[in-house]
């Protein structure tokens, strides 16, 4: 079983800080997606990363996949009460033909005003 | 806009009383999943369908089912529902199983389910 650990499970930081959470498995995957949820909503896609090393941003937002395709890491630059939600990051996994999602527990962040 | 829709967003059941989920696409996407998620839990996956051929995980109880009567809807079944299965129950499609990368899964609001 491919399992996802995300820290922190929970951070509650000041407007303007910077910020990193980190996603970490023992196993190999095709590729990493990073996903945001609001409250009472479904997640949203953020980023796929693909290639090991492989950094991506998102205006605020950067991400980068580890060189063995096993971790990832999102980091938020001047963080705002906007980005308050749950990171959630997935893991791809091939199986029989099919692609199936391994999340995370995700990390509920705060950003207070 | 093309979406992903689930009702109802809240469900109140009792404990043993069937109760049916529904999803539907206007995204004419080929593979529809559903996810269970509790609280402060990642999202699991519960079975997923491709077309019309339904893979359930290994992991998944028999009191959990599932209906594609067509392309655009998608109906999770809870036989008996207990206390444990509380929670938000995600619909998601992709277009395919798999296009070379990785296809893009979208979700829908959620459910949350309450069993009393």
């Amino acid at each position: 079983t491919q399992l996802l650990e995300q820290s922190p499970q929970f951070l509650s930081i000041q407007e303007g800080e910077n910020l990193t959470v980190y996603c970490n498995s023992s196993s190999v995957f095709s590729s990493l997606q990073w996903y945001r949820q609001e409250p009472g909503e479904g997640p949203v896609l953020l980023v796929t990363v693909v290639t090991g090393g492989e950094v991506k941003k998102l205006k605020r937002l950067t991400f980068q996949f580890g060189d063995a395709r096993k971790d990832s890491s999102l980091h938020i630059t001047a963080a705002q009460p906007g980005d308050t939600g749950l990171y959630l990051c997935a893991g791809v996994v091939l199986q029989g033909g099919s692609e199936k999602l391994v999340f995370g527990k995700g990390t509920k962040l705060t950003v207070n005003p | 806009d093309a979406m992903v829709i689930q009702n109802p967003r809240y469900q109140v059941t009792q404990f043993g009383k069937p109760v049916t989920l529904s999803c539907s696409q206007t995204l004419n996407h080929n593979v529809m999943y559903w996810y269970q998620q509790k609280s402060s839990q990642a999202p699991k996956l519960l079975f997923h369908y491709y077309d019309k051929d339904f893979n359930n995980e290994a992991d998944t109880p028999d009191n959990f089912q599932s209906r594609r009567p067509n392309t655009s809807f998608c109906f999770l079944d809870i036989r008996s529902p207990g206390l444990g299965d509380a929670a938000m129950y995600l619909c998601a499609t992709s277009r395919e199983k798999r296009t070379g990368g990785t296809d893009t899964q979208y979700f829908g609001p959620g459910t949350r389910l309450t069993v009393l």
